[in-house]
């Protein structure tokens, strides 16, 4: 069945520490791929987002993804983890065969340790 | 520039009662969006919309009806509210370029009892 998998409903790291959050798909074809980070109480923030070209995506507040088509996946990176990225995570794709329903995976929510 | 914006951000609910939600958007969007948003599911499409006077289902349209009868305007209805429907309901809007970027609304929480 298609769907969006993201296997870690928590994780937690120490601030200063990496950070890496996976996300693996099921489509035919490499659907459109995107993050978006949600705040406490707060709507849903694009991180970045793949349509084709270079498989390593820079998006904003220092985070980074990766494609990896031979796993279909598309892992969320940060060097550096802050106090301020404690928040939940969502993989979010468009399948090939609809150009406007976006999918979520169930997200990962990142806590900080001081 | 407001972006989205959903009123009321808090509702609750009898069983049975009946609400309507609304979605502004000031940014000339084509496209709209309602999803609802529960513990450990991430966020579900309820129904879209492409344009103005059109709708559509998504993944999970029973119990809801929508309405776009102005372009910046998307409403989410309950004609009948059950306790399966409490939840975060998110709007969202993108332009018809494609690129599919979803702008989000900062929710509103509903409670039926």
């Amino acid at each position: 069945a298609q769907s969006v998998t993201q296997p870690d409903i928590h994780i937690t790291v120490s601030e200063g520490a990496s950070l890496e959050l996976r996300c693996n798909y099921s489509y035919g074809a490499t659907p459109y791929l995107f993050w978006y980070v949600q705040s406490p109480g707060q709507g849903l923030q694009l991180l970045l987002k793949y349509f084709s070209g270079d498989t390593l995506v820079q998006g904003i507040k220092g985070f980074e993804a990766e494609f990896k088509r031979s796993q279909s996946s598309f892992n969320l990176r940060k060097p550096s983890v802050h106090w301020s990225d404690a928040a939940e995570y969502f993989c979010a794709v468009v399948p090939m065969d609809s150009s406007y329903k976006l999918i979520f995976g169930s997200g990962t929510r990142l806590l900080v340790r001081p | 520039n407001a972006g989205v914006t959903q009123t009321p951000k808090f509702r609750v609910l009898k069983t049975g009662q009946s609400m309507t939600l609304l979605c502004a958007q000031d940014m000339n969007h084509e496209y709209m969006y309602w999803y609802r948003q529960d513990p450990g599911m991430g966020l579900r499409l309820i129904h879209y919309s492409v344009g103005e006077g059109t709708t559509a289902k998504g993944e999970v349209p029973d119990g809801y009806n929508v309405s776009r009868l102005k372009k910046q305007n998307f409403l989410l209805g309950l004609e009948s509210a059950a306790p399966s429907q409490t939840s975060v309901y998110f709007c969202a809007s993108s332009p018809v370029s494609g690129a599919n970027v979803l702008t989000f609304g900062a929710g509103s929480r509903l409670t039926v009892l």
